[in-house]
């Protein structure tokens, strides 16, 4: 299987501009989540998703929004974009209910740069 | 203070050596806890969740110390290939969110 998918690998991008993140998973999981990672601040939560059509504000969300269309698919979407959006961008899937203990898979990664 | 905080490093050991990293959480309610793995520029991928009574899988040991709310990763005979960043996370109760700490560098050295 091919697991968590994104696209694009990497994008440069015209401050102002809109762009979207694509995120695909075959696992058939129900929670989704997004993530940007920056130099020494780790990773952060931008938004997540429990289970399709639903969605929730993580740490980061500002500038960013998401849907949750059905459970595959989880694109996050930067409305105009801003240098302080240069990141690397991970998508996550788990099978997870709220009791906790599930894995969380995540995607390869999308490596943005705002100029 | 960070919900999970680790030593960032780097750790440099040589080959052979046994290393130990730790991590402290503030959320006493956090219920599941795991140790990641990230290589340069590359996605995290699971080393291994840790257990309230310890759990071992192979040169790796992870232990769970709720009394004192920290977490820690035991490498034994260190392999070059375990150079990467050791990411610890949390999970509180009643959540979908996994809190991450900002990693451990580790090298290891020939």
């Amino acid at each position: 299987t091919a697991g968590i998918t994104q696209a694009p690998t990497s994008q440069i991008l015209a401050a102002g501009r809109s762009m979207t993140l694509r995120c695909t998973q075959d696992m058939r999981h129900n929670a989704m989540y997004w993530y940007r990672q920056d130099l020494g601040l780790g990773l952060r939560l931008i938004h997540y998703s429990n289970t399709a059509g639903t969605t929730g504000k993580g740490e980061v969300p500002d500038g960013y929004s998401v849907s949750r269309a059905n459970t595959d698919d989880f694109p996050l979407t930067l409305a105009s974009a801003v240098p302080s959006q240069t990141s690397v961008y991970f998508c996550a899937s788990s099978d997870s209910g709220s009791q906790g203990g599930d894995t969380q898979y995540f995607g390869p990664g999308t490596r943005l740069t705002v100029l | 203070r960070k919900e999970v905080e680790q030593d960032p490093g780097p750790f440099n050991v040589p080959e052979g050596a046994t290393v130990a990293f730790n991590c402290t959480y503030s959320n006493s309610a956090s219920q599941s806890f795991f140790w990641y793995r990230q290589d340069c520029r590359k996605e995290p991928k699971l080393l291994m969740s840790v257990y309230s009574s310890g759990n071992e899988d192979g040169r790796f040991t992870a232990q769970l110390n709720r009394a004192s709310q920290y977490i820690s990763l035991l490498i034994r005979d260190s392999k070059l290939s375990d150079s990467a960043t050791y990411l610890c996370v949390g999970r509180p109760s009643g959540t979908y969110k996994y809190i991450f700490g900002t990693g451990t560098r580790l090298k290891v050295l020939a």
